[in-house]
């Protein structure tokens, strides 16, 4: 079935960077875009922006605008999601999910975010 | 910012019976709205979108439904897998916003 297969957990000092990375597998990356959503200990799901898996398209949440960067390498059928400046509250689960069908820069609508990824733990600790 | 709110933020029902879980809008979205089933150590599962469509392999016993900014995620006959966390979503393509609810805990009563 359409999956996507994320990167292990990854344990990283305040000030650090971490990147993770989202495999699709059985569908073509580059169809559609990924959203990135992080879930800290206790709180909601929090959305952290969309990318263009097709023309490379980023539009980030307004909250990590300059601290996070979208890209991909369409021939291993990955995405990535790269996260600078890390703080203590920055200690969450980080999911990527499939959006809406894209055709250049033309996304469009999503029905759901379908499949997710099954989420990275990224520890922010001294 | 649009806003999400659920309620209750925790719900008891005993199997077999019908759940009925919450979620407002601060303002008008449309049909812009998704619910999802999230279980411990797990990733959140796509139940509905467009606020009343089940996605794919969703059993019938789960509905949504809106009235203005109200919608409501209904489970008809509770079965164990069920007891989990459910969250609301509005999602817009333009302008580009994504907003959860704080979710609801649905448990065995």
């Amino acid at each position: 079935q359409v999956q996507l297969v994320q990167s292990g957990a990854e344990v990283k000092k305040p000030g650090a960077s971490v990147k993770v990375s989202c495999k699709a597998s059985k569908y073509t990356l580059t169809d559609y875009a990924i959203h990135w959503v992080r879930q800290a200990p206790g709180q909601r799901l929090e959305w952290m922006g969309r990318f263009n898996a097709d023309n490379g398209d980023t539009d980030y949440s307004q909250k990590f605008q300059g601290r996070v960067t979208f890209t991909r390498d369409a021939s291993a059928r990955t995405a990535y999601m790269e996260l600078s400046r890390l703080r203590s509250e920055d200690t969450a689960v980080y999911y990527c999910a499939r959006g809406g069908r894209v055709v250049g820069q033309q996304i469009f609508p999503t029905q759901g975010f379908d499949p997710w990824g099954q989420g990275t733990l990224v520890t922010v600790s001294s | 910012e649009i806003v999400m709110t659920q309620s209750p933020a925790t719900l008891s029902v005993s199997p077999g019976e019908r759940a009925t879980l919450s979620c407002r809008a601060s303002q008008s979205i449309s049909s812009n709205l998704a619910w999802y089933q999230q279980k411990p150590g797990q990733a959140p599962r796509l139940l509905i979108y467009d606020a009343s469509t089940r996605a794919t392999g969703i059993p019938a016993r789960f509905s949504g439904s809106e009235s203005g900014t109200e919608f409501t995620l209904t489970i008809s006959s509770l079965q164990s897998e069920d007891f989990a966390v459910y969250y609301c979503q509005h999602y817009n393509s333009w302008p580009l916003e994504c907003t959860f609810g704080q979710g609801t805990k649905l448990e065995i009563k």
